[in-house]
This record gives C-alpha cells, structure tokens and sequence, in this order.
C-alpha cells in the first residue's frame, strides 16, 4: 500500500489562531486525498474529498471557509484550520487513494486548542 | 446515504482463540468493504478487504466473508495474539459520484487479547 505521512504529529494552538497540517503521499501518485476527523473513543468521520487541481468537496455540516483545503500536487495536501477554537481539538487523519477503492491512512494529527 | 452498523463495540478473548466482529450495510450499490485496525494514537492501518463479487477472502490468520443479499460481512481472527489487541473499523464504499468513492465507517470495536 501506500506510505502516507503528515506533519505535525501533535500540535496545541492558542483559541482564534490557525493551524496548517500537511498530508504527503511518500511513494504513491495521489489523485484523491480525504481528511478526517475522529474524536476520542469514536469513529472517522469524513470532512472532505479533495482532487489534485481543483477545489475540495466538503461534507455535509464541514464549514469550507473554516477548513480549508489545498491539494496542490499528487503528493501534498494541506489542511488549515482557520481561528481554531478548543471545540475543534480532535485528531485529524488524512488518506489518499489513487486507484477507485483502496484508501491509505496517515499516522494523523492531534491538534489541541487552548 | 450509507449506514454501517457494527458489533460488538467490545470483545475480549484469550491468546489463541479465534475473534469475530460484524458488519451490516445500508446501502446495496456499496461494492467494496475494507477492514482496518488503529492501535492508539496511530491512523487506520488497511488490513484486509473484499470486493461484492467475492463472498470469502483469506489473508494468513484474518479472513473476511461477505454475504450481498443479507448485507453483512464479518471479520473473522484466529489464533489470536496479543498484538492483535486494537480498534478494529469496518467501512463501506458508495460511489459519490466520479471518480471519488467515499468510505462510510462502523462505529469500531476494541479488541483485547489477554495472553
């Protein structure tokens, strides 16, 4: 399968700041990446789906203009959270997928807001 | 949309005896069911999937079956060990359209393999 890492591992941010995480696709040529989000003790739930090239598809209930997505090249996606608040302290774990059904997780990054 | 439902949430067995946990789907145009296992702290680590055109599929000691008409697929584990010990997920792919099939996730369930 695919080696995916992101970057940072952990992170704590002060309340009304932005935080930007980076999804890299080590080996693999990704034309889809997917962002997650898992709260402790539950299940992923997808945020977004995003193309190499174009905009992302956001979820239902994922507000677009507080997560914000770039997918700049078949092996770098960016996640920004923008004026972080302590309610979006979660871990967050991209995947990518370059053929029609396998996903390939990232290690994730636990981002906590203070 | 899709929904997966899986049981149970907790599962305890003792070194060598076999695991299984359960999955049941919603949607019947779902046509790919990857099964993952997260330890703490890590992402999802892909372990096995199968196809719906596949009713059993066999990786060393996991195997995963798929029955299409009752909507379920099972993960089966044996001879446990205690590194098997983690959250194991259960999804389900719909196709959203295009190319991009998105994964629904079961709710996950802890297994502990007490040696």
């Amino acid at each position: 399968g695919a080696v995916v890492s992101q970057h940072p591992s952990w992170v704590i941010c002060k309340s009304g700041t932005s935080v930007k995480i980076e999804c890299r696709s080590l080996d693999f040529q990704a034309t889809t990446m997917f962002w997650y989000r898992q709260f402790p003790k539950q299940s992923l739930m997808l945020m977004a789906t995003s193309n190499e090239g174009s905009k992302a598809t956001y979820e239902q209930g994922v507000e677009k203009d507080k997560f914000l997505i770039n997918h700049a090249s078949l092996t770098l996606s960016t996640l920004t959270v923008t004026s972080a608040h302590p309610e979006d302290s979660s871990f967050y774990i991209c995947s990518v997928s370059g053929r029609r059904y396998e996903q390939y997780f990232g290690p994730g990054t636990r981002l906590t807001v203070t | 949309g899709e929904n997966v439902e899986q049981h149970p949430s907790t599962l305890s067995v003792q070194e060598g005896d076999s695991a299984v946990i359960k999955c049941t789907y919603s949607d019947s145009a779902s046509n790919y069911f990857p099964w993952y296992k997260q330890e703490l702290g890590k992402g999802p680590q892909l372990i096995i999937d199968i196809r719906s055109n596949v009713g059993e599929k066999k990786d060393q000691r996991i195997a995963v079956t798929l029955n299409k008409t009752a909507k379920h697929f099972s993960l089966h584990i044996t001879e446990t060990q205690p590194e098997d010990s983690a959250v194991y997920f259960c999804a389900a792919s719909t196709d959203s359209g295009g190319s991009n099939y998105k994964l629904t996730f079961g709710k996950g369930t802890l297994l502990t393999v007490n040696p």
